[in-house]
């Protein structure tokens, strides 16, 4: 089954400690990308990579890191969390940065609580 | 950048009525315009989508609308079903090397 994998769905952290959300897709997509979700914000994007090395900030970039050594994965990084990173995260992978026809494959989602 | 707004934030309607969620553009070189609803407890997920070059496009239920000289577009959904209620998302982006931009979302209700 076509799909992206995100590890944890549920986590609950202490400032400062650092941490890993995992992500991983099957479809041999170029471009995989970050999204926070928030109330009242939408979706935001965090970093997004449109090949293996390759990768670049988004719109709320502050706090976090990413790194793309294979094509499948796309970790997100959060050195020092801190409580306004709270929220609800999204990995998302598709043909192009448009998602072309098929529009992007989102992960189940990541509910982060720093306190 | 794109800056995309939505309206409105909740929306509720009767089972088998119309739903219409609507959403602006800012910038006028956007030209492609995909919407994704968002089930409970899962990721968004595509469902339809407008280039700009049509006005118009249809699917089954659901439809979407763009006028480019008033940068904006709508996602219509007829004959409302229960299955119909998700948060809905507007997204666009400019034919640059620009990112899309989503929408801040509709929570979309539909009562029995």
């Amino acid at each position: 089954e076509a799909q992206v994998t995100q590890n944890p769905r549920y986590l609950i952290t202490v400032t400062g400690k650092k941490l890993t959300v995992t992500c991983s897709q099957n479809m041999n997509h170029e471009y995989m990308s970050w999204y926070r979700q928030d109330p009242g914000l939408g979706l935001r994007q965090i970093y997004y990579s449109m090949n293996v090395e390759v990768t670049d900030k988004g719109d709320v970039p502050e706090g976090y890191k990413v790194s793309r050594k294979e094509k499948r994965n796309f970790p997100l990084i959060l050195e020092s969390p801190s409580p306004n990173q709270t929220s609800l995260y999204f990995c998302a992978s598709s043909l192009s940065r448009t998602g072309g026809g098929e529009g992007y494959t989102f992960g189940s989602g990541t509910r982060l609580t720093v306190v | 950048g794109e800056n995309v707004e939505q309206h409105p934030s909740t929306l509720s309607v009767q089972e088998g009525d119309s739903a219409v969620i609507k959403c602006t553009y800012s910038d006028s070189a956007s030209n492609y315009f995909p919407w994704y609803k968002q089930e409970l407890g899962k990721g968004p997920q595509l469902i339809i989508d407008i280039r700009s070059n049509v006005g118009e496009k249809k699917d089954q239920r659901i439809a979407v609308t763009l006028n480019k000289t008033a940068k904006h577009f709508s996602l219509h959904i007829t004959e409302t079903q229960p299955e119909d209620s998700a948060v809905y998302f507007c997204a666009a982006i400019p034919g640059s090397a620009r990112q899309l931009t989503f929408g801040s979302g509709t929570q979309l209700t539909v009562l029995p």
